[in-house]
């Protein structure tokens, strides 16, 4: 069964560097989809992406996160300046169409030191 | 804005009784509900949906949930607790376009 994978798994980082984290969605999605749990919160909306554009963002997803899609196959969530509140758990998602089941990472556990 | 409340964090249950997770949601117009389950270390899978088809709604392992518009409610059930349901269970509605809203999630606990 098709799956959305994430890499790494888990991402320690210094406060203030950028980290990229990495998505592959199912093969045949076309909506994609950032979202972040910070440890005992609830999981929170970051932004959608369709046709090569952001579709909608939260406001969380402010200057300091874009998103790519660098080619077919990756979708990343690129942090420029990391803050301590950036730890958090990323998952990524994906769905074949807008209003279609989105479907799950398994998440990048990102640690600022 | 649409919105859901899970109204217990954690419930716990003995292995082969019934399961009760309560979601009451908030909306403007006639939402589409979802219930995800995270297990420890996993990433978060759909358990069902629903979108204002059958207001009864089935779903993988034995769960259903029933949409209750004169309640605002889509309370999650099944008629057997397994030791293996034991994770997060969290209510989700779409909110603007196709972003998600999660709720705060209620930890199932079942023992033997």
């Amino acid at each position: 069964e098709p799956e959305v994978t994430q890499t790494p798994s888990h991402q320690v980082t210094q406060m203030g560097q950028e980290v990229i984290l990495r998505c592959v969605p199912i093969s045949n999605h076309l909506y994609f989809y950032w979202y972040r749990q910070i440890l005992g919160q609830k999981v929170e909306f970051l932004v959608s992406f369709y046709n090569n554009e952001i579709s909608e963002k939260s406001e969380i997803f402010d200057d300091q996160f874009s998103v790519e899609r660098p080619d077919g196959s990756n979708f990343t969530l690129k942090i420029r300046s990391t803050k301590l509140e950036d730890s958090a758990m990323y998952f990524c998602a994906s769905s074949a169409g807008g209003p279609d089941t989105q479907y799950f990472g398994p998440g990048t556990r990102l640690t600022v030191l | 804005a649409q919105s859901v409340t899970q109204l217990d964090s954690h419930v716990s249950v003995s292995e082969g009784t019934p399961v009760l997770l309560r979601c009451n949601y908030s909306s403007s117009y006639s939402p589409s509900l979802f219930w995800y389950v995270q297990h420890p270390n996993k990433g978060l899978q759909l358990l069902l949906k629903y979108t204002s088809a059958a207001t009864l709604v089935k779903g993988i392992n034995g769960f259903e949930a029933e949409f209750k518009k004169s309640e605002t409610s889509f309370h999650l059930t099944k008629p057997s607790a397994h030791m293996s349901d034991a994770a997060e269970y969290f209510c989700v509605v779409t909110a603007s376009g196709y972003a998600l809203n999660f709720g705060k999630g209620t930890s199932l606990l079942v023992t033997p």
